[in-house]
């Protein structure tokens, strides 16, 4: 089992450029995260998506834009990048609604943007 | 609102030694609690997690913690640290009855184990 796929694991973009970062999970779960790490701030939450076809926004959504077109698949983009949206990008699923659910993360993608 | 306070950027034990990283939290409802760790380059995975019933909890690799309500906390500790232990632990909270969307994050604490 794969668990939770992010693509790709690195990318350097400059100001201004767009590019989406793709996450995929083969565990059939309902609920997908995007979340930034970045030093001394733990994780936050930029955009979630509780099934197929919907999103819904977090704690840090401007600047991103996301797509839930197949279960499996959420995609969050970035539409004309900024050096503030440097950081790690974590991608997790939960199965189903719950606090007894724990977060499924993929490994990261490390976006940097000059 | 819930928030979460996780004292101590940076931890440093030596292998053998008692392992203590703090939390605590705020919630006006009973919360849910969790730790996490992160290996280099991986992402994050559960530890342990606090949702109702026993106040002590134990996870993988010999890792407990205990929920005291009194104190707002649920710190998290290892009798032996090994130098395996090392890595970025995050606490988090969420409400009772909410959803996983809710949770949210302390900013971690990085632990180092001297041989």
């Amino acid at each position: 089992n794969a668990g939770v796929t992010q693509t790709p694991k690195f990318r350097v973009l400059k100001t201004g450029q767009s590019m989406t970062l793709l996450c995929a999970q083969d565990m059939n779960h309902e609920y997908m995260y995007w979340y930034r790490q970045d030093p001394g701030m733990g994780l936050r939450l930029i955009h979630y998506s509780v099934g197929e076809g919907t999103t819904a926004k977090g704690e840090v959504p401007d600047g991103y834009n996301v797509s839930r077109l197949k279960k499996q698949n959420f995609l969050l983009g970035l539409e004309s990048a900024a050096p503030s949206q440097t950081s790690v990008y974590f991608c997790a699923s939960t199965p189903a609604q719950g606090d007894n659910s724990p977060l499924h993360f993929g490994n990261g993608t490390r976006l940097t943007v000059t | 609102a819930q928030s979460v306070t996780q004292l101590g950027s940076h931890v440093s034990v030596s292998e053998g030694a008692l392992v203590l990283l703090r939390c605590n939290y705020s919630s006006s409802v009973p919360p849910y609690l969790f730790w996490y760790v992160q290996y280099p380059n991986q992402g994050l995975q559960l530890l342990l997690k606090y949702t109702t019933g026993a106040t002590l909890v134990k996870g993988i690799n010999g890792f407990e913690a205990e929920f005291k309500k009194s104190e707002t906390s649920f710190h998290l500790t290892k009798p032996s640290a090994h130098m395996s232990d090392a890595a970025e632990y995050f606490c988090a909270v969420s409400s009772y009855g909410g959803a996983t969307n809710k949770l949210i994050f302390g900013t971690g604490t990085l632990l180092a184990v001297q041989p």
